[in-house]
This record gives structure tokens, sequence and C-alpha cells, in this order.
């Protein structure tokens, strides 16, 4: 069963205008919430995240919002740019729990494509 | 500040081999995390390291293993190998181990082709 789970495998979206990638879990333990953005051929870069004591955390062009009742949190890119182009991955993890950050849980991801 | 580096970049073995990868982490960074990235699993996690002690274990048989060596470094092994084996191997870094928000930082992956 997918602990995290990203409905949609691809999205795109025009230049300019803001880009939306969903995200929802399962498991209500977890406590601490990452993006991350691939490139073909190299290692998921880190982009933003959220702690579950939060609702919001924005970073530039990037915010996150998290609806903890609905399980669910999205990232919002304004304005998306061509260089977005890429999968980005939600992850989770427990972290209150004497439990270690490194068992993050991923999704499976959503190829992001923006067009000029 | 070098980032997390991985060798070799690139693997071609044949079923029944053995592999060995190779993970340096940040400088100063003294938790690692492997992870198996393939098109129908996505990406799962491995195992965590920290002070040369296997924290954390993912749901992966026991061909599967690895070390953590005094100066943070990591090697995971994999014995055996089958078809299904075939991924993008990902080590993570991260400052500490335990209950914080610090954030793991990936290297670019060893690919490894199982023939």
């Amino acid at each position: 069963d997918q602990q995290v789970k990203q409905n949609s495998p691809s999205l795109r979206v025009q230049e300019g205008r803001i880009s939306i990638l969903n995200c929802d879990y399962t498991n209500s333990m977890f406590d601490y919430f990452l993006w991350y953005k691939k490139y073909p051929a190299e290692g998921p870069t880190f982009l933003i995240s959220i702690s579950s004591i939060k609702d919001k955390n924005e970073d530039g062009r990037f915010t996150v919002f998290l609806n903890k009742s609905a399980k669910h949190l999205s990232l919002h890119i304004v304005p998306s740019q061509p260089g977005d182009s890429a999968v980005y991955f939600c992850a989770a993890s427990v972290r209150n729990y004497g439990g270690s950050q490194g068992n993050l849980i991923f999704g499976k991801g959503t190829k992001l494509s923006v067009k000029p | 500040k070098a980032g997390v580096t991985q060798t070799p970049r690139y693997l071609i073995k044949t079923r029944g081999q053995q592999v060995t990868l190779s993970c340096s982490p940040i400088s100063g960074h003294r938790s690692v995390s492997w992870y198996q990235q393939t098109p129908g699993q996505g990406l799962q996690f491995l195992f965590e390291y920290f002070s040369e002690t296997q924290r954390n274990k993912g749901n992966f048989p026991g061909r599967f293993s690895g070390r953590q060596f005094s100066n943070s470094r990591s090697e995971m092994n994999v014995s055996t190998l089958e078809l299904g084996d075939s991924a993008l191997y990902l080590c993570a870094s991260s400052l500490v181990y335990g209950p914080s928000t610090d954030t793991q930082y990936f290297g670019p992956g060893t690919r490894l082709t199982v023939l």
C-alpha cells in the first residue's frame, strides 16, 4: 500500500502561470513533509519542507501548503518557468518518536512541463 | 562545499554477481541513507547509517547490506544480483540523526544494470 500518493503523473503549465502539484498521504504519524525536484540522470534536489505544526511555508516562488485533516499537501510554483520542468517528488517522514529522518517515504512523482 | 558523491556512476553486472557502491557524504554530515529508484516502485528506502551503526532499515531482502566508516563514508553491497536489482541507487546525507528538521541531500546516484 502506498503511504504517499501523487495521483497526477504529469502536469503541463504555461510559463508565467501557477503550477500546483498535489500529494496525499495515509499515515497520520507523518510529521514532516518535503518536496524534491529531480532532473534526469541527477539525484533529487531538496526544494522546500514543512513541519506538521505549520500549514504553510514559503520560499521564493515555492509555497507548500499542508492540510492535516485532509492528509493533503500541495506545492505551488508562481510564476512557473521553463527551468522548473522536472519530476517533483513529495516525501514524508515520522520524526517525533525517536525515529530518524532517514526513512523518507516518497510518492512516485509528477512530471512538470512548463512551456514557453 | 562539495555535495554528496557516489561512485561509480554506472555499473553493469550479470546475474549472480555481487556489487559494492560507495557514497561520500557532504563534509560534516554524519548520517547517510540509501534509496533504490525503479520505474515501477519509485524511490524506496533501503537503510540509514549514523556513527557506523545501521539505525533504520527498509523492506529489502538480506542480499542488500551496507556499512559506514568512521569518516562517515558509506558503502552498500548487493549479493547474488537479480535482474530486478537494476535500478538507480541514491545516497543521501544529512547533518544529524534523530528528531530534527535537518534535510537530506542526495548524490547523483549509481545506475546499476544487471544482465
